[in-house]
């Protein structure tokens, strides 16, 4: 079966502090992966997306991921964390080319102590 | 602006009552999408659609329909609500194919729905 699975619902980090959030995928095709962050009240925002090439991507805000097929897994980094990526955070997966029919995880809520 | 536009953003009705979340695009996208948000679920997808006239049911279709007609129009109609059809509710639309940002689903800002 298909599915993303983010086994953090909550993360709680300081200002300034490093951050993952973890994302496992389970997919039978070459996987599109893809993170966005929804602030509250508002829709979802594209991070970054990665379907080929360097394992390592780049996003807005400062984000980078790493896709590393060994594990399945596609986690979320920063390298210094502002009060403002305080969030909820989406992994997703879906098949190239065929429109945005993607698969969500669960999403991690992320807080941020000053 | 490039955009995905719904109405309502909030409602509150009652069991039921017939209603229709509109969702319109500027992008001339092919593909959209309505999402439902709940709790622990993260999102499910309820409907899809390729291109005009072309819909076809995602994870949890039940209870809704949707209708394609125009390219840049995907509304989401309840029939006859029921409270677990409360949710907050997310139209999305991308291009399809080779065109530059395939996949890349826009989100309109959500629809916060109440069924009493």
């Amino acid at each position: 079966a298909q599915s993303v699975t983010q086994p953090d619902i909550h993360i709680t980090v300081s200002e300034g502090a490093s951050l993952e959030l973890r994302c496992n995928y389970s997919y039978g095709a070459t996987p599109y992966l893809f993170w966005y962050v929804q602030s509250p009240g508002q829709g979802l925002q594209l991070l970054l997306k990665y379907f080929s090439g360097d394992t390592l991507v780049q996003g807005i805000k400062g984000f980078e991921a790493e896709f590393k097929r060994s594990q399945s897994s596609f986690n979320l980094r920063k390298p210094s964390v502002h009060w403002s990526d305080a969030a909820e955070y989406f992994c997703a997966v879906g098949p190239y080319n065929q429109g945005g029919k993607l698969i969500f995880g669960q999403g991690t809520e992320l807080s941020v102590k000053p | 602006e490039a955009q995905v536009t719904q109405n309502p953003r909030y409602l509150i009705t009652v069991t039921g009552k017939k209603l229709t979340v509109t969702c319109s695009q500027n992008m001339n996208h092919e593909y959209m999408s309505w999402y439902r948000q709940d709790p622990g679920l993260g999102l499910r997808q309820i409907y899809y659609s390729m291109n005009v006239e072309v819909t076809d049911k995602g994870d949890v279709p039940e209870g809704y329909k949707v209708s394609r007609k125009e390219k840049r129009n995907f509304p989401l109609i309840l029939e006859s609500p029921s409270p677990n059809q409360t949710s907050l509710y997310f139209c999305a639309s991308s291009f399809v194919g080779q065109a530059s940002g395939a996949n890349v689903l826009t989100f309109g800002a959500g629809s916060r729905l109440t069924v009493l």
